[in-house]
């Protein structure tokens, strides 16, 4: 079982619908991390938050919107999606600053 | 720019046989930190080790090895006698001291462990 909990595992969801992803750690750690995964690539950073504040926007659609409510949640807010953003979409959590980054397992989302 | 490369796309080797996963990584900073993670099928990404640039130690951890050489800016894992489970991508990942991006991966080696 890994630190980080993300809900659900899977989603499968229409392009008009309106869903969220979930994110949680007790860890401790102050900055939390967004991911976007397609097959066969490496990850790609989407948000990150510092604090609790919003420190890194990598230009992301803003179908996808980010929440951080407390120091241990951290939520993706979905709406209208297309069907290439169908990923596995990761959340991590860390110390800052060059601290390692611990994963959860993913979402696997589909929008069809 | 900050840059990880991981040659090798995919690498197939029979149980048992030692395995070594290149990286090399391009920076300016003379501050940072190099990292190994492994993602099974299963999806999360584990973490393996970290190494600052000022440590050109070797490290030892069980069946896993890292030889880190500033001088070819590399950072190559070796796993001796492979086992089934070692099946995973591999990443390995620079976290610069500059710029606002704080892991750049590299693309991923796919290893297939063979019984």
């Amino acid at each position: 079982d890994t630190e980080v909990t993300q809900t659900p595992k899977h989603l499968v969801m229409g392009m008009t619908n309106k869903k969220s992803l979930k994110c949680e750690q007790h860890m401790g750690h102050r900055a939390m991390y967004w991911y976007k995964q397609k097959a066969k690539k490496p990850p790609e950073l989407m948000f990150v938050y510092s604090y609790e504040k919003l420190s890194i926007n990598e230009s992301v659609p803003s179908r996808f919107s980010p929440e951080c409510p407390n120091s241990s949640l951290l939520n993706l807010h979905l709406h209208a999606l297309q069907p290439e953003d169908s990923a596995l979409y990761l959340c991590a959590s860390s110390h800052p600053r060059h601290q390692p980054q611990h994963f959860g397992d993913g979402t696997r989302l589909s929008i069809l | 720019a900050q840059k990880v490369t991981q040659a090798q796309t995919e690498i197939s080797v029979v149980e048992k046989e030692d395995v070594t996963l290149d990286c090399v990584y391009e920076t300016r900073d003379t501050t940072y930190y190099l990292f190994w993670y492994k993602q099974p099928p299963s999806g999360e990404l584990v973490f393996l080790i970290r190494r600052n640039s000022f440590d050109e130690q070797n490290e030892i951890s069980g069946r896993y090895s890292w030889n880190f050489q500033k001088s070819t800016s590399s950072f190559n894992f070796t796993i001796t006698a492979s086992q089934v489970v070692d099946s995973a991508v591999y990443f390995c990942a620079l976290s610069p001291d500059s710029g606002n991006t704080p892991l750049v991966f590299g693309k991923g080696t796919r290893l297939s462990v063979i019984a």
